[in-house]
């Protein structure tokens, strides 16, 4: 069965300092990676994903991602995180069948100025 | 480019009762996934729909739940004889007909449901 853990409930970081929010993945076959950010009150919004080809991913308001295959890991990243970065961030695998999203728990972000 | 529309974003319900969530998806998206996010917890997927076929229902409680996306209108989220534990956030997910593996779902802002 495939799924996806965020093993950290909250990262609590400095305005101005890298931001590393962690992820590991299980999947049977190739993983397709996605990570959305979703703020108070409000759905999810796509941050970028992983499909095949560059290990570095870039995505969306400065965000990227590492695939590590050996480590079977999607970390994200930020070189540089501002307040607004604060949100619930969430990891997920999309179930190659049928196509659903299987979510990690969510870490919570802090930034703190 | 409107996003996923869902509606009522907040709903209360007493025990009982019964309720609908609806959503529709973005223009020229016509694969729908519901997801429930229970309070403190993930997101988990409950059923995708195309046009007028339930394509995965696994995540279905198998009883009071039922999911339609009909030809015309909204896809709808229907809950019969609802029950404190049903009070979550609802969210319904859209993505392209076509090469829908490769392309992120999008999500709308929920439905809210509380249970009195």
């Amino acid at each position: 069965a495939q799924s996806v853990a965020q093993p950290e409930d909250q990262v609590n970081v400095a305005e101005g300092n890298p931001l590393t929010v962690k992820c590991t993945y299980s999947v049977s076959g190739n993983p397709y990676l996605f990570w959305y950010v979703q703020y108070p009150n409000r759905g999810l919004q796509f941050l970028l994903k992983y499909i095949t080809g560059d290990n570095l991913v870039k995505g969306s308001y400065g965000f990227e991602a590492e695939f590590n295959k050996s480590q079977t890991s999607f970390h994200l990243k930020k070189p540089s995180a501002l307040v607004s970065d604060s949100a619930l961030y969430f990891c997920a695998v999309r179930d190659v069948g049928v196509g659903k999203l299987i979510f990690g728990q969510g870490t919570t972000l802090q930034v703190k100025p | 480019n409107a996003g996923v529309m869902q509606n009522p974003r907040h709903l209360v319900r007493r025990r009982g009762q019964e309720a609908r969530l609806r959503c529709s998806p973005m223009k020229g998206h016509s694969h729908v996934y519901w997801y429930r996010q229970l309070p403190e917890e993930g997101l988990k997927f409950m059923v995708y729909l195309q046009k007028e076929n339930i394509i995965d229902e696994s995540g279905m409680p198998k009883e009071r739940f039922s999911a339609e996306f009909p030809k015309e209108g909204p896809s709808i989220l229907r809950i019969q004889q609802v029950v404190r534990g049903d009070s979550a956030a609802y969210f319904c997910a859209s993505s392209p007909s076509s090469s829908h593996s490769n392309q992120p779902q999008h999500f709308g802002d929920g439905t809210r449901l509380s249970i009195l």
